[in-house]
């Protein structure tokens, strides 16, 4: 089975500029989240939705939003990026929420701001 | 509210020699604590978890981590490390969001060198 599939896998982007992120989340899973690591940090928690609806929203501006579709893959969208937005964004699925739901990890997109 | 501190940033062993991973957590209600590992551009993986039930926990790759709840820490020990086991480290503990959701929080990680 596939695992959490996340696109792109790099790009990089202007100040200023917009970008969109996506997540394919394991099949049967409907709970995503969504991490931003930079470089020599833990990762941070960015929002959580399950069923299509926000369960979570950590400490981001609000230049930081999401989504989650009928099939429960999800968009992070980003707006008016700063250099301080470059980052390795990591998306977490889950078979539902809950304590002992584990996460399952993708491999990131790193989103270089120049 | 919910935090995890992994002093240092870095720790280097020899092959066959024991890893040693620190971690402190920090947490008003029974804590769900887990390691994660992390190859180069690589997401996170699973190590192990402790949530309920026996403290000593074993995970992949002969890791295991130890809950003390009297010291409020979970190192994570591997007897005899290997060149593989070259990464980063992160030890995390779930928190709660204002949803009512769950949500880890991530110690800072400890980048493991492995000397042949």
């Amino acid at each position: 089975d596939a695992g959490v599939t996340q696109s792109p896998t790099h790009l990089i982007k202007t100040r200023g500029q917009h970008v969109t992120l996506r997540c394919s989340p394991i099949s049967g899973h409907k709970s995503v989240s969504w991490y931003q690591q930079v470089l020599g940090q833990g990762p941070q928690f960015i929002f959580q939705y399950y069923e299509k609806e926000e369960r979570g929203r950590g400490n981001f501006p609000d230049r930081f939003s999401a989504r989650q579709f009928p099939n429960y893959s999800s968009e992070l969208n980003v707006n008016a990026l700063l250099l301080g937005d470059s980052a390795l964004y990591l998306c977490a699925s889950g078979l539902r929420t809950g304590p002992n739901t584990e996460a399952f990890f993708g491999q990131g997109t790193r989103l270089t701001v120049v | 509210a919910q935090s995890v501190t992994q002093l240092g940033s870095h720790v280097s062993v020899s092959e066959g020699a024991l890893v040693l991973l620190r971690c402190n957590y920090s947490s008003s209600v029974p804590p769900y604590l887990f390691w994660y590992v992390q190859y180069p551009n690589q997401g996170l993986q699973l190590l192990l978890k402790y949530t309920t039930g026996a403290t000593l926990v074993k995970g992949i790759n002969g890791f295991e981590a130890e809950f003390k709840k009297s010291e409020t820490s979970f190192h994570l020990t591997k007897p005899s490390a290997h060149m593989s086991d070259a990464a980063e480290y992160f030890c995390a503990v779930r928190g709660a969001t204002q949803g009512g959701s769950e949500k880890l929080v991530f110690g800072k990680g400890m980048k493991l060198t492995v000397n042949p």
